[in-house]
């Protein structure tokens, strides 16, 4: 089967950075997705990764080392709006549906 | 914008009732929709893989009769949740992805309760 792990919960403080991890197990593989979502609402995208390496976008990098299955979505100077899910996803074969792991809740306190 | 329409937002039914959710590419052919569904305080569960002129590939533990899906064209493909029971009662969503290899867009999301 496939699995993907990330910790349920994190809280962190206004202005501070977080570093959220993500380790798969799956059985192919054809990128790696982080998404936002908050309570009620759909989710948002915020990185894609598909090669090893950082991707930096705004407040918000993704990491993937492909050879160790694992990745991480770092966010720099927290926000109280930054309270929210987020979610690790790995596309295993083109063109199919993106297999999510559980979630993180991420709480930012002032 | 969304590229992505969802319908309804929300929805109430009583139990025995059937309910249908659209989902909608906006502004491009989606061959291939995915549905997934939430429940409260979880992640998505993939529910079934939507093609068009096709049927749909269900995944293991969903019932396909209690779960219809449409795939009526390249733009609309719609979930029927028949026989509802409070059970049923979830977050519903639909994503399609604009090319094979890009990110998947999110419909708004259909929130069902089933009384």
């Amino acid at each position: 089967g496939q699995n993907i792990d990330q910790p349920t919960e994190m809280t962190a403080t206004e202005g501070a950075i977080v570093q959220i991890n993500c380790t798969y197990q799956t059985s192919g593989f054809n990128g790696l997705f982080w998404y936002q979502q908050h309570a009620g609402e759909a989710p948002t995208f915020l990185s894609y990764n598909v090669l090893d390496g950082l991707e930096e976008k705004g407040r918000f990098s993704s990491f993937l080392s492909r050879s160790k299955g694992y990745s991480y979505l770092l966010l720099k100077e927290l926000q109280m709006k930054d309270s929210a899910s987020y979610l690790c996803a790995v596309r295993v074969q083109a063109g199919t549906a993106l297999i999510f792991g559980k979630g993180t809740t991420l709480s930012v306190s002032s | 914008g969304a590229v992505v329409s969802q319908h309804p937002s929300w929805v109430i039914c009583k139990s025995g009732t059937s309910v249908k959710i659209e989902c909608r590419s906006l502004d491009f052919q989606a061959t291939t929709m995915f549905w997934y569904r939430q429940f409260p305080k979880q992640s998505l569960m993939l529910m079934a893989t939507s093609n068009e002129g096709s049927k749909a590939t269900y995944e293991q533990g969903v019932e396909k009769d209690k779960f219809l899906i449409n795939h009526a064209s390249l733009t609309l493909s719609t979930l029927t949740v028949t026989s509802a029971h409070p059970e049923d009662s979830s977050f519903y969503i639909c994503t399609a992805p604009r090319e094979v290899n890009t990110e998947a867009f999110f419909g708004q999301g259909t929130r069902l309760t089933v009384v």
